[in-house]
């Protein structure tokens, strides 16, 4: 099972919502990714939890905030965000000691 | 920092013909990802190498490493309309705790 989920398949949010999007993984990958992509562009790294700790933040809006509860689960949670914030966010996963990432089917978020 | 070209940035092709996509690195790679994205959704990994010279070939895509490590091809051998999407090279990290790097992608259509 390589499989990463990722809940909402899409999501339309107002500037003055709080949303969350969900990534679950059951690979037993210790190291779980956020990524944001703009149309026409590669994904573009936000965060990397390690051992369910934050370990990097690439200089990322605190409007959007990420939560590791579990070692399966990966959430990040938007507030007041800038129609500019509107992409594909996508998830990923990675065993410990291998660089191969497992990517998520990702959330198309509209930002109102 | 490292970064990845692709060429070309797009591509159209007759089905049932062959293709190659390029992927050339700034600096020598210690290992090569190549995924597939279908436009809006997640990434699917394709394939990784790491030894120059290494090639490896699933179903009727073939990648190649230089051995130099710093450029990759990737061919596909009678294209099919399955073939279509986004194709991403990513600069595997050193150590499993960096960055991962993607090129900015090649669009491949192909016509039935």
């Amino acid at each position: 099972d390589t499989e990463v989920t990722q809940t909402p398949k899409h999501l339309v949010m107002g500037m003055t919502n709080k949303k969350s999007l969900k990534c679950e993984q059951h690979m037993g990958h210790r190291a779980m990714y956020w990524y944001k992509q703009k149309a026409k562009k590669p994904p573009e790294l936000m965060f990397v939890y390690s051992y369910e700790k934050l370990s990097i933040n690439e200089s990322v809006p605190s409007r959007f905030s990420p939560e590791c509860p579990n070692s399966s689960l990966l959430n990040l949670h938007l507030h007041a965000l800038q129609p500019e914030d509107s992409a594909l966010y996508l998830c990923a996963s990675r065993h410990t000691g291998s660089v191969t990432q497992y990517f998520g089917p990702g959330t198309r978020l509209t930002v109102l | 920092s490292q970064e990845l070209e692709q060429s070309p940035q797009s591509l159209i092709v007759q089905e049932g013909k062959n293709l190659t996509i390029n992927c050339t690195s700034s600096k020598t790679l210690y290992g090569l990802y190549w995924y597939k994205q279908k436009y809006g959704e997640g990434l699917i990994f394709l394939m990784m190498l790491q030894k120059g010279g290494e090639e490896k070939s699933h179903e009727k895509i073939t990648a190649k490493l230089d051995e130099k490590k710093q450029q990759s091809s990737l061919h596909i051998t009678a294209s099919q309309p399955s073939h279509a999407g986004i194709y991403l090279c990513g600069a595997a990290p050193k150590t499993a705790g960096q960055n991962f790097v993607f090129g900015p992608g090649t669009r491949l259509s192909v016509l039935p």
